[in-house]
């Protein structure tokens, strides 16, 4: 069936560099795609979300890219700090189910 | 403004059992999702309510149900519980009705013995 998952389960970077997380999705009705970090023993923390008519969008810190064409989306975190240190999560939403599918997540461990 | 609040943050209960989870949204939202979240099979969608309809429920058997009341909260109930339904129940709303922009609450971690 249709699926969003995650290319890289782990992720280590040192503080200060910039992180690239990936996700590729496989439902071509998707048109609304969600970041999301999740610290241990938290909820899921928005980050950053983008439609499908945008190819770009920047926040604090972070940009989401996506790339309809191959089906993929990566989040860019610049200046990674321990702060960043989480499991991060691409979801995705057709808008007709009402629901938001989830990748299995990767974890991004911050090393000083 | 407050953010999602769900109750209890922990329960453990005992092998069927039923148990009943509790999520108020981020005042203003219509919008309520469940989402069970358990090591193995990553998040996964339960349902969705809004304006008191519920307009979407994932695959999973007839013992989970909810409901949603008149000012948005939302409730989720477990009937004859297992050993499997142990997990984080996660609950998010969101201001519109396409879903977009949704907002966790920290979950009520459930522990099936």
């Amino acid at each position: 069936g249709e699926s969003v998952g995650l290319h890289l389960p782990t992720l280590s970077v040192q503080e200060g560099d910039n992180s690239i997380i990936n996700c590729a999705y496989s439902n071509s009705a998707s048109d609304y795609f969600i970041w999301y970090k999740q610290e241990s023993g938290k909820g899921p923390q928005f980050i950053i979300d983008i439609r499908s008519n945008m190819d770009k969008r920047q926040g604090q810190r972070v940009t989401v890219l996506l790339n309809k064409t191959v089906k993929h989306l990566s989040l860019q975190i610049a200046a990674t700090q321990p702060g960043d240190s989480a499991v991060y999560f691409c979801a995705e939403n057709s808008n007709s189910g009402y629901a938001l599918n989830f990748g299995k997540g990767t974890s991004l461990l911050v090393t000083p | 403004k407050a953010g999602v609040t769900q109750t209890p943050r922990y329960l453990i209960k005992t092998r069927g059992q039923q148990v009943t989870l509790s999520c108020s949204p981020i005042s203003g939202h219509r919008s309520v999702s469940w989402y069970q979240q358990t090591p193995g099979q990553g998040l996964q969608f339960l349902f969705e309510y809004f304006s008191e309809t519920q307009r979407n429920k994932g695959n999973f058997p007839g013992r989970f149900s909810g409901r949603q009341f008149s000012n948005s909260r939302s409730e989720m109930n477990v009937s004859t519980l297992e050993l499997g339904d142990s997990a984080l129940y996660l609950c998010a709303s969101s201001l519109e009705a396409d879903n977009t922009e949704a907002f966790f609450g920290q979950g009520t971690r459930l522990t099936v013995v």
